[in-house]
């Protein structure tokens, strides 16, 4: 069964701090993974997307990193500001046999940070 | 550009109603979503199309719900009829060509009492 697991379910840091958030997946045929934030009341907007060959991409203060072998991905934030209060969602895309994607959704992580 | 944009941003109506939420995706994107979200099952892939034709609505809970996209600046998804159960924020996404980069459009807040 495909699924996509994220730790921790919430996280409260200080502001400055650095901090790391997990997904774990058993999606097959693995095709991206993507890691999206999610300020309340908005859309999702877009962080990263790594292909099965990329096993790290940053995109300013948010870094992360896949590990195809274990299925394992994580979001690394560096000196964490007020800002990236947030939902942190993992999503990993499934390809089919007819070309179509399945996207399977993690339940996210909430990260309060305090000043 | 203006990115996704839905209407209405909130909408509040009664069982049995039928409710149509709207979506006009960032111009020149081949790809349209529709994602509903709920406190307890998260984020949901409902329909997507390419290049205005559906090519997968899998996602879609049950035939009350319907999607179109006439033309490929224009999307609606219906709900008829709604039922308490389908109080949401239903998003729409775009995405310029596969499965790159989708850019979310605001959400609707869809409350049926």
């Amino acid at each position: 069964k495909n699924q996509v697991e994220q730790s921790p379910q919430s996280l409260i840091i200080l502001e400055g701090k650095n901090c790391t958030l997990q997904c774990n997946y058993t999606v097959s045929p693995f095709s991206n993974l993507r890691w999206y934030k999610q300020d309340t009341g908005r859309g999702p907007v877009s962080l990263t997307i790594m292909t099965f060959s990329e096993n790290t991409k940053s995109n300013g203060r948010y870094t992360a990193t896949l590990d195809a072998d274990t299925k394992q991905s994580s979001l690394h934030i560096t000196a964490s500001q007020l800002s990236d209060s947030a939902s942190y969602i993992c999503v990993v895309s499934a390809r089919g046999s007819d070309s179509s994607y399945k996207l399977i959704f993690g339940s996210g992580t909430r990260l309060l940070v305090r000043p | 550009d203006a990115g996704v944009i839905q209407s209405p941003r909130h909408e509040v109506t009664e069982m049995g109603q039928e409710v149509t939420l709207r979506c006009k995706p960032i111009s020149g994107h081949d790809y349209l979503f529709w994602y509903r979200q709920t406190m307890m099952r998260g984020l949901e892939l409902l329909i997507y199309f390419n290049n205005n034709v559906p090519i997968d609505d899998s996602g879609m809970p049950e035939d009350r719900f319907s999607a179109k996209m006439p033309n490929a600046s224009f999307s609606t998804l219906k709900i008829q009829p709604s039922e308490p159960r389908d109080s949401a924020v239903y998003f729409c996404a775009s995405a310029p060509s596969g499965w790159n980069t989708q850019y979310f459009g605001p959400g609707t807040r869809l409350t049926v009492l």
